[in-house]
Protein backbone atom coordinates (compact mmCIF):
# COMPACT_ATOMS: atom_id res chain seq x y z
CA UNK A 1 0.00 0.00 0.00
CA UNK A 2 1.36 3.19 -0.65
CA UNK A 3 0.20 4.93 2.52
CA UNK A 4 -2.16 7.79 2.91
CA UNK A 5 -1.23 10.42 0.04
CA UNK A 6 -1.63 14.17 0.73
CA UNK A 7 -1.26 16.53 -1.61
CA UNK A 8 0.16 19.40 -2.73
CA UNK A 9 2.78 18.92 -0.55
CA UNK A 10 3.70 22.81 -0.45
CA UNK A 11 1.31 25.53 -1.17
CA UNK A 12 2.03 29.07 -0.83
CA UNK A 13 -0.86 31.61 -1.54
CA UNK A 14 -2.10 35.39 -0.98
CA UNK A 15 -4.24 36.11 1.93
CA UNK A 16 -8.05 35.89 0.86
CA UNK A 17 -7.28 33.37 -1.63
CA UNK A 18 -8.94 29.71 -1.35
CA UNK A 19 -7.34 26.79 -0.76
CA UNK A 20 -7.85 23.03 -1.30
CA UNK A 21 -5.88 20.42 0.42
CA UNK A 22 -6.68 17.04 -0.71
CA UNK A 23 -6.29 13.54 0.99
CA UNK A 24 -5.93 9.47 -0.39
CA UNK A 25 -6.36 7.26 2.35
CA UNK A 26 -5.38 3.27 3.02
CA UNK A 27 -7.79 1.89 1.32
CA UNK A 28 -9.91 -0.23 3.98
CA UNK A 29 -9.45 2.31 6.65
CA UNK A 30 -12.85 3.62 7.31
CA UNK A 31 -11.23 6.61 9.93
CA UNK A 32 -10.24 9.63 8.61
CA UNK A 33 -8.46 12.28 10.28
CA UNK A 34 -7.63 16.59 9.76
CA UNK A 35 -5.10 17.56 11.87
CA UNK A 36 -2.84 20.84 11.84
CA UNK A 37 0.94 21.55 13.22
CA UNK A 38 2.37 24.59 14.45
CA UNK A 39 5.47 25.29 16.63
CA UNK A 40 3.13 27.09 19.09
CA UNK A 41 0.60 24.75 19.31
CA UNK A 42 1.47 21.32 18.12
CA UNK A 43 -1.04 18.94 16.66
CA UNK A 44 -4.58 19.67 16.65
CA UNK A 45 -7.49 17.67 16.09
CA UNK A 46 -9.73 19.65 13.21
CA UNK A 47 -12.48 17.11 12.31
CA UNK A 48 -12.86 13.25 11.78
CA UNK A 49 -15.14 11.33 9.69
CA UNK A 50 -16.34 7.76 9.87
CA UNK A 51 -17.55 5.50 6.92
CA UNK A 52 -17.58 9.10 5.24
CA UNK A 53 -19.38 10.65 7.78
CA UNK A 54 -18.38 14.24 10.04
CA UNK A 55 -18.31 13.01 13.27
CA UNK A 56 -16.57 15.70 14.97
CA UNK A 57 -15.83 18.97 13.61
CA UNK A 58 -15.14 20.72 16.91
CA UNK A 59 -11.73 21.13 16.49
CA UNK A 60 -12.47 23.26 12.98
CA UNK A 61 -11.13 26.63 13.84
CA UNK A 62 -14.07 28.84 12.08
CA UNK A 63 -16.55 29.20 9.19
CA UNK A 64 -13.84 29.87 6.35
CA UNK A 65 -12.67 25.76 7.20
CA UNK A 66 -14.66 23.57 5.26
CA UNK A 67 -14.01 19.37 4.95
CA UNK A 68 -15.84 16.67 2.83
CA UNK A 69 -15.43 13.15 2.24
CA UNK A 70 -17.40 12.25 -0.82
CA UNK A 71 -15.97 9.17 -1.41
CA UNK A 72 -14.00 6.66 0.69
CA UNK A 73 -11.23 6.95 -0.90
CA UNK A 74 -10.90 10.84 -0.86
CA UNK A 75 -11.40 13.69 1.05
CA UNK A 76 -10.58 17.23 0.88
CA UNK A 77 -10.20 20.56 3.50
CA UNK A 78 -10.66 24.20 2.01
CA UNK A 79 -9.67 26.94 3.12
CA UNK A 80 -11.82 30.30 2.23
CA UNK A 81 -10.78 32.79 2.14
CA UNK A 82 -7.23 32.30 3.61
CA UNK A 83 -5.17 34.23 6.22
CA UNK A 84 -1.74 34.41 7.44
CA UNK A 85 -2.37 32.63 10.88
CA UNK A 86 -3.67 30.16 8.59
CA UNK A 87 0.17 28.79 7.84
CA UNK A 88 0.77 25.51 8.94
CA UNK A 89 1.55 21.81 8.09
CA UNK A 90 -1.92 20.09 7.98
CA UNK A 91 -1.83 16.37 8.52
CA UNK A 92 -4.53 13.73 7.28
CA UNK A 93 -4.24 10.37 9.08
CA UNK A 94 -6.44 7.50 8.39
CA UNK A 95 -7.33 4.45 10.57
CA UNK A 96 -8.66 0.81 10.82
CA UNK A 97 -9.49 1.04 14.30
CA UNK A 98 -8.26 3.63 16.32
CA UNK A 99 -7.51 2.21 19.41
CA UNK A 100 -5.77 -1.11 18.62
CA UNK A 101 -3.68 0.29 15.66
CA UNK A 102 -3.55 4.13 16.17
CA UNK A 103 -3.61 6.43 12.87
CA UNK A 104 -1.10 6.68 9.90
CA UNK A 105 -0.21 9.89 8.56
CA UNK A 106 0.26 11.60 5.53
CA UNK A 107 3.69 13.87 4.49
CA UNK A 108 1.38 16.57 5.04
CA UNK A 109 0.38 19.91 3.04
CA UNK A 110 2.97 22.94 4.50
CA UNK A 111 0.90 26.02 3.66
CA UNK A 112 2.50 29.18 3.81
CA UNK A 113 -0.34 32.62 3.13
CA UNK A 114 1.58 35.59 2.31
CA UNK B 1 -10.34 18.47 29.05
CA UNK B 2 -7.87 15.86 28.18
CA UNK B 3 -4.38 17.16 28.68
CA UNK B 4 -0.68 15.56 27.83
CA UNK B 5 2.21 17.29 28.45
CA UNK B 6 5.72 16.19 27.84
CA UNK B 7 9.10 16.74 28.83
CA UNK B 8 11.47 17.92 28.07
CA UNK B 9 10.81 20.27 24.80
CA UNK B 10 14.17 19.51 23.89
CA UNK B 11 17.20 16.31 24.40
CA UNK B 12 20.47 16.59 22.82
CA UNK B 13 22.78 13.13 24.24
CA UNK B 14 25.65 11.25 23.10
CA UNK B 15 25.78 8.44 20.90
CA UNK B 16 25.53 5.73 23.64
CA UNK B 17 24.06 7.42 26.37
CA UNK B 18 20.67 6.53 27.73
CA UNK B 19 18.25 8.48 28.61
CA UNK B 20 13.89 8.94 29.28
CA UNK B 21 11.33 10.88 27.45
CA UNK B 22 8.37 11.52 29.90
CA UNK B 23 4.84 12.16 29.03
CA UNK B 24 2.29 12.88 31.34
CA UNK B 25 -1.44 13.12 31.04
CA UNK B 26 -4.61 14.41 33.15
CA UNK B 27 -7.21 12.72 31.25
CA UNK B 28 -10.71 11.24 31.68
CA UNK B 29 -11.37 7.62 30.97
CA UNK B 30 -7.87 6.63 29.38
CA UNK B 31 -8.29 3.91 26.33
CA UNK B 32 -4.90 4.33 25.17
CA UNK B 33 -1.37 6.06 25.03
CA UNK B 34 0.45 6.12 22.12
CA UNK B 35 3.98 6.88 21.25
CA UNK B 36 5.15 8.34 17.90
CA UNK B 37 8.46 9.29 16.04
CA UNK B 38 8.12 12.04 13.97
CA UNK B 39 11.28 13.30 11.09
CA UNK B 40 11.35 16.37 9.32
CA UNK B 41 9.16 16.99 7.18
CA UNK B 42 7.32 13.79 7.24
CA UNK B 43 4.45 12.60 9.60
CA UNK B 44 4.41 10.91 12.51
CA UNK B 45 5.14 7.29 12.15
CA UNK B 46 3.42 5.06 14.91
CA UNK B 47 5.63 3.52 17.49
CA UNK B 48 3.77 1.82 20.09
CA UNK B 49 0.37 1.46 22.11
CA UNK B 50 -0.03 1.09 25.69
CA UNK B 51 -3.46 0.17 27.52
CA UNK B 52 -3.07 -0.32 31.31
CA UNK B 53 -0.86 0.71 34.00
CA UNK B 54 2.35 -1.93 34.40
CA UNK B 55 2.76 -2.02 30.45
CA UNK B 56 5.42 -2.09 28.75
CA UNK B 57 6.91 -2.45 25.38
CA UNK B 58 10.29 -2.55 23.33
CA UNK B 59 11.38 -2.33 20.01
CA UNK B 60 15.43 -2.03 19.63
CA UNK B 61 16.70 0.75 21.65
CA UNK B 62 13.05 1.87 22.42
CA UNK B 63 11.14 1.20 25.60
CA UNK B 64 7.81 2.89 26.78
CA UNK B 65 7.04 2.15 30.39
CA UNK B 66 3.13 3.08 31.80
CA UNK B 67 1.88 3.97 34.82
CA UNK B 68 -1.69 5.53 36.05
CA UNK B 69 -0.24 9.46 35.59
CA UNK B 70 2.78 9.16 33.00
CA UNK B 71 4.35 7.56 30.54
CA UNK B 72 8.20 7.32 29.75
CA UNK B 73 10.25 6.50 26.28
CA UNK B 74 13.64 5.08 27.83
CA UNK B 75 16.23 5.28 25.23
CA UNK B 76 19.10 3.22 25.38
CA UNK B 77 22.38 3.72 24.16
CA UNK B 78 20.86 5.75 21.44
CA UNK B 79 22.18 6.23 17.55
CA UNK B 80 22.31 9.72 15.43
CA UNK B 81 19.72 7.56 13.75
CA UNK B 82 17.46 7.67 16.61
CA UNK B 83 17.56 12.06 16.14
CA UNK B 84 13.76 12.52 15.44
CA UNK B 85 11.00 14.26 17.36
CA UNK B 86 9.15 12.46 19.88
CA UNK B 87 5.38 12.37 20.45
CA UNK B 88 3.06 11.13 23.19
CA UNK B 89 -0.78 11.25 22.20
CA UNK B 90 -3.92 9.24 24.31
CA UNK B 91 -6.99 8.16 23.38
CA UNK B 92 -10.15 8.74 25.67
CA UNK B 93 -13.55 9.01 26.34
CA UNK B 94 -15.98 6.97 23.90
CA UNK B 95 -14.17 8.48 20.71
CA UNK B 96 -11.60 8.24 18.66
CA UNK B 97 -9.71 11.07 18.88
CA UNK B 98 -5.59 11.34 19.24
CA UNK B 99 -4.61 14.41 21.85
CA UNK B 100 -0.95 15.17 20.90
CA UNK B 101 1.53 16.48 23.42
CA UNK B 102 4.02 19.16 22.09
CA UNK B 103 7.00 16.40 21.59
CA UNK B 104 10.50 16.24 22.82
CA UNK B 105 13.06 16.97 20.19
CA UNK B 106 15.63 14.72 20.43
CA UNK B 107 18.80 14.98 18.88
CA UNK B 108 22.12 12.05 19.51
CA UNK B 109 25.41 13.50 18.43
CA UNK B 110 28.50 11.40 17.76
Amino acid sequence: DAGVIQSPRHEVTEMGQEVTLRCKPISGHDYLFWYRQTMMRGLELLIYFNNNVPIDDSGMPEDRFSAKMPNASFSTLKIQPSEPRDSAVYFCASSLAPQLYGYTFGSGTRLTVV
Amino acid sequence: EDQVTQSPEALRLQEGESSSLNCSYTVSGLRGLFWYRQDPGKGPEFLFTLYSAGEEKEKERLKATLTKKESFLHITAPKPEDSATYLCAVLTGGGNKLTFGTGTQLKVEL
